[in-house]
C-alpha cells in the first residue's frame, strides 16, 4: 500500500522568509511517480510538480524547489523569500507505476503575512 | 486549451434525494478521475476511466455511486439516495496515458461541493 505523509498540518510565516513543507512516502514499489500541488482558497488544485523515481536531481523552478531523497523517502518543498499569494494548502502526492491513482497527503496550510 | 470543468460547481440537496454531476476533461485526455475531498483532508480515490472503459472503483465507491463516461468524453457521477455523510467537494482530474506507459500529472478541475441537509 501507498502512503504520505505531511506532519505539518499548519505553517504560518513572515513575507520574504523562507519555508519548507515537508512530505514522507511510503511505497514497495520501484517506479513511482512523486506530486505538489497548491490549492488556493478558491479550492482547484493546482499541479507543480511530478518527479519520478528514478530521478533524484533537485528542481528548483523561480522561488520554488523540491529536494528528492530516496534513502530518507522524502520530497520537501521549499518557497524562498515567500509572498501572501503563496497562502494555500499544499498537498503531496504519490502514484505507482501500476496504480495510476494518485493518494494524497493530508495537507499542509501556510499562511503568509504581510 | 480550456482545462478540466465541473458543473455544477455547488449543490444543495436533501437527504435521500439523487444527485448527478458532470465533469468535461481536457479535450486531449484519455484518462478521467473522480476524487472526493472532506474538510481538512487531502483528495481520495473514488475511480477512474481510460476512454469509457472503468478500470479501478475504490471502495469508498458505495453501491448508491455510479459513474459512467459513455463516449470517453465526458463522465457523470451519480449519487442515489444521497446521506449527510456524502457532503464533501467532487473533485475531477484528467490525464494523458500513451503507449509509452508513462504516468503523467493530472490536472484538476474547481470541483462540485454537495451540501446534503
Amino acid at each position: 500500500a501507498q502512503k504520505v505523509t505531511q506532519a505539518q498540518t499548519e505553517i504560518s510565516v513572515v513575507e520574504k522568509e523562507d519555508v519548507t513543507l515537508d512530505c514522507v512516502y511510503e511505497t514497495r514499489d520501484t517506479t513511482y511517480y512523486l506530486f505538489w500541488y497548491k490549492q488556493p482558497p478558491s479550492g482547484e488544485l493546482v499541479f507543480l510538480i511530478r518527479r519520478n523515481s528514478f530521478d533524484e536531481q533537485n528542481e528548483i523552478s523561480g522561488r520554488y524547489s523540491w529536494n528528492f531523497q530516496k534513502s530518507t523517502s522524502s520530497f520537501n518543498f521549499t518557497i524562498t523569500a515567500s509572498q501572501v499569494v503563496d497562502s494555500a494548502v499544499y498537498f503531496c502526492a504519490l502514484t505507482t507505476q501500476g496504480a495510476q491513482k494518485l493518494v494524497f497527503g493530508q495537507g499542509t496550510r501556510l499562511t503568509i503575512n504581510p | 486549451d480550456t482545462g478540466v470543468s465541473q458543473d455544477p460547481r455547488h449543490k444543495i440537496t436533501k437527504r435521500g434525494q439523487n444527485v448527478t454531476f458532470r465533469c468535461d476533461p481536457i479535450s486531449e485526455h484519455n484518462r478521467l478521475y473522480w476524487y472526493r475531498q472532506t474538510l481538512g483532508q487531502g483528495p481520495e480515490f473514488l475511480t477512474y476511466f481510460q476512454n469509457e472503459a472503468q478500470l479501478e472503483k475504490s471502495r469508498l465507491l458505495s453501491d448508491r455511486f455510479s459513474a459512467e463516461r459513455p463516449k470517453g468524453s465526458f463522465s457523470t457521477l451519480e449519487i442515489q439516495r444521497t446521506e449527510q455523510g456524502d457532503s464533501a467537494m467532487y473533485l475531477c482530474a484528467s490525464s494523458h496515458f500513451g503507449s509509452n506507459r508513462k504516468t503523467y500529472e493530472q490536472y484538476f478541475g474547481p470541483g462540485t461541493r454537495l451540501t446534503v441537509t
